[in-house]
């Protein structure tokens, strides 16, 4: 079955520096999406990515996130510089898009768990 | 601004049918309900979603009252790898992101 992969699956940082969470999505998925979840809070909206732009965005992703995909398959989220509080899990996610049954629903990854110290 | 209502957490018998109840009582007619589950430090697994009919598949029964105020995910035969955040979540169908609430933690008791 088709899964979103992330990686890496652990990664300490420490304060200041840039981190690069790399996702591969669902292969011919169109939208995209960045999560994130502090641990022992609830799963948090960051970012949706469709047609190589940004489609919505939530207050936490400031101006120290970005979203990119390089190629046909990879899809990225950059942290400029890392603060403590951008300790947390992080899920890469896909949807197919319109036209196709079950076209919105959306699958995530397993997840890139961040450490900044 | 929360569109459904869950128990924080529930138990379950390992074997028996675990009934998770969701109030969504402002959920418009065009409105979906999903179910997402998470196991522990993993990432938030799709179960199944509705509309207006009751759905089955491979994993779980969703039973959407007729006035589409409540549904019901049923996991017909709860086993210890069912324990997990189980998360109701009601979408329009073009909404193009999913809020999560706090969900249900369902504890499966051996």
């Amino acid at each position: 079955e088709p899964e979103v992969t992330q990686t890496p699956s652990h990664q300490v940082t420490q304060m200041g520096q840039e981190v690069i969470l790399r996702c591969v999505p669902i292969s011919n998925h169109l939208y995209f999406y960045w999560y994130r979840q502090i641990l022992g809070q609830k799963v948090e909206f960051l970012v949706s990515f469709y047609n190589n732009e940004i489609s919505e965005k939530s207050e936490i992703f400031d101006d120290q996130f970005s979203v990119e995909r390089p190629d046909g398959s990879n899809f990225t989220l950059k942290i400029r510089s890392t603060k403590l509080e951008d300790s947390a899990m992080y899920f890469c996610a896909s949807r197919p898009g319109q036209g196709v049954e079950s076209g919105n629903t959306i699958y995530f990854g397993e997840g890139s768990w961040l450490t900044v110290v | 601004d929360a569109k459904t209502t869950q128990p924080t957490s529930m138990d379950c018998a390992e074997g028996r049918a675990a009934n998770l109840p969701c109030n969504h009582s402002t959920i418009s007619g065009n409105e979906y309900v999903y179910w997402y589950r998470q196991i522990h430090s993993q990432g938030p697994q799709y179960i199944i979603h509705g509309l207006k009919n009751n759905e089955t598949n491979e994993m779980a029964s969703l039973i959407i009252t007729e006035d589409r105020k409540s549904s019901t995910l049923i996991l017909p035969h709860a086993t210890l790898r069912d324990t997990a955040v189980y998360y109701c979540i009601v979408r329009p169908p073009r909404d193009d992101k999913i809020i999560f609430g706090k969900g249900t933690r369902l504890h499966i008791l051996p």
